[in-house]
């Protein structure tokens, strides 16, 4: 069956713009949610989504917000973008939230975002 | 600040050797305990996963559970080549109303085997 998906795979972005990034999860799954993995801080939590809804969230800026649609397909959407927000973005979808740290997360590819 | 701990190595062990990763957590109230391995420029990928004290075995790998010590290892027993990667602890976050829904992780361990 098809892994997670993200798109897009890599971005390159000035400061002061806004990035919208787009995760598709395996079929099924119902919880989606997102970590920054930088060199310096590791994988951090933003957010996580469950049926729509916002479960759960990180310690991050305002400016990092996300959604989940119907199908369960998630996206994030960064404004304002600084030099600091260049990470690369990870999508981790499960089966349902009761769950989600019984069975472990299924990662994406991720998305690359440079911050120019 | 919960917290998950590890040596950052790089952990360089010889072909065929038993690699021996290391991990600690702040959070007495974790109950289910992840390793994934990471190579360079690529996802995360879940390789154990652990609830209970004691060990569990699957193939080459074998993750041990010390909840009393807040301890959590992975041993790679006749390593190769390919095990060459960085390693992640993630412990779950559990809060007041029960599991929170996502899981804190180490900043991993890398690990080099040598041929």
């Amino acid at each position: 069956k098809a892994g997670v998906t993200q798109t897009p795979r890599y971005l390159i972005k000035t400061r002061g713009q806004q990035v919208t990034l787009s995760c598709s999860p395996i079929s099924g799954h119902r919880s989606v949610s997102w970590y920054q993995q930088t060199p310096g801080q590791g994988l951090q939590f933003l957010f996580e989504y469950f049926s729509e809804t916002q479960r759960n969230k990180g310690n991050f800026p305002g400016r990092f917000s996300g959604r989940q649609f119907s199908n369960s397909r998630s996206e994030m959407n960064v404004s304002t973008l600084e030099l600091g927000d260049s990470a690369l973005y990870l999508c981790a979808s499960s089966l349902h939230r009761d769950r989600a740290t019984i069975s472990g997360y299924t990662f994406g590819s991720g998305t690359r975002l440079t911050v120019v | 600040q919960k917290e998950v701990e590890q040596n950052s190595g790089p952990l360089s062990v010889p072909e065929g050797a038993i690699a021996s990763l290391n991990c600690t957590y702040s959070d007495r109230g974790s109950q289910s305990f992840f390793w994934y391995r990471q190579y360079s420029g690529k996802s995360p990928e879940l390789i154990m996963s652990i609830y209970s004290n004691g060990d569990k075995e699957d193939g080459r790998f074998t993750a041990q559970l010390n909840k009393a010590s807040q301890y959590v290892s992975l041993l790679i027993r006749d390593s190769q080549p390919s095990d060459s990667a960085t390693y992640l602890c993630a412990v779950e976050n559990v809060g007041y109303g029960g599991s929170q829904g996502n899981l804190i992780f180490g900043k991993g361990t890398k690990l080099s085997v040598k041929p």
